[in-house]
């Protein structure tokens, strides 16, 4: 089946570090969504993509929407502890005709103060 | 307050028991979701419904079943038929089918 390769699986940096981590896949998706889980709550949206070449900033995460369809990366800058958490990314996919949204298996994002 | 509720946060249930997770929202979306989070994995689609009345299988819907009687209401119940019913469930709505979904806070089904 369809599939998003997200990396890096966990990520352990330091307060004040930038981190990227991306999606890519063999599909085209027609938009990208990333979001932000913590520990048994459910994933909140931090940016929306729709289109192709699309640079998209909400605070100190910017995401692109890759020129090809088929990537996307989500940036975070001057990293503080509470961007620890999981990161997915989900692509909505267009196939025989239905849509349906596909997402990674996340990035474990760790800060170390 | 506009969201997505779902409750109880934690359940738990013996073996062979049927068990109903709630979700209701109130952002007046059409499409609702129910989502199957295992650790380590991403999410997977166990049913959806476009509008009320009307539902589809996602892709692993064996041993789940779902009603969508109220635009508001998604209630999923986990069968006895479902093997390893132990996981993070997570409901979710958009607007309509193809729009930008958003998460309830889950419910976490222990089965002993």
């Amino acid at each position: 089946g369809q599939q998003l390769n997200q990396s890096p699986q966990s990520m352990f940096i330091q307060e004040g570090e930038d981190v990227s981590m991306n999606c890519t896949s063999s599909s085209i998706f027609n938009t990208w969504l990333w979001y932000k889980q913590d520990p048994g709550e459910g994933p909140v949206l931090l940016i929306a993509l729709y289109k192709a070449g699309e640079l998209t900033s909400n605070g100190r995460l910017t995401a692109q929407f890759g020129i090809t369809r088929k990537d996307s990366f989500l940036n975070i800058s001057a990293s503080i502890p509470s961007d620890v958490g999981i990161y997915f990314c989900a692509g909505l996919l267009t196939q025989g005709g239905s849509e349906k949204l596909v997402f990674g298996k996340g990035t474990k994002l760790t800060v170390n103060p | 307050d506009g969201g997505i509720t779902q409750s109880p946060k934690y359940l738990f249930r013996k073996e062979g028991q049927n068990v109903t997770l709630s979700c209701e929202q109130n952002l007046n979306h059409d499409a609702m979701y129910w989502y199957r989070q295992d650790p380590g994995q991403g999410l997977r689609l166990i049913y959806y419904s476009q509008i009320v009345n009307d539902f589809q299988k996602g892709d692993i819907a064996e041993g789940y079943s779902v009603s969508r009687e109220k635009k508001e209401s998604f209630p999923l119940t986990v069968t006895s038929a479902q093997k390893n019913p132990t996981a993070f469930y997570l409901c979710a709505s958009s607007r309509y089918h193809t729009d930008t979904q958003y998460f309830g806070p889950g419910t976490r089904l222990t089965v002993l």
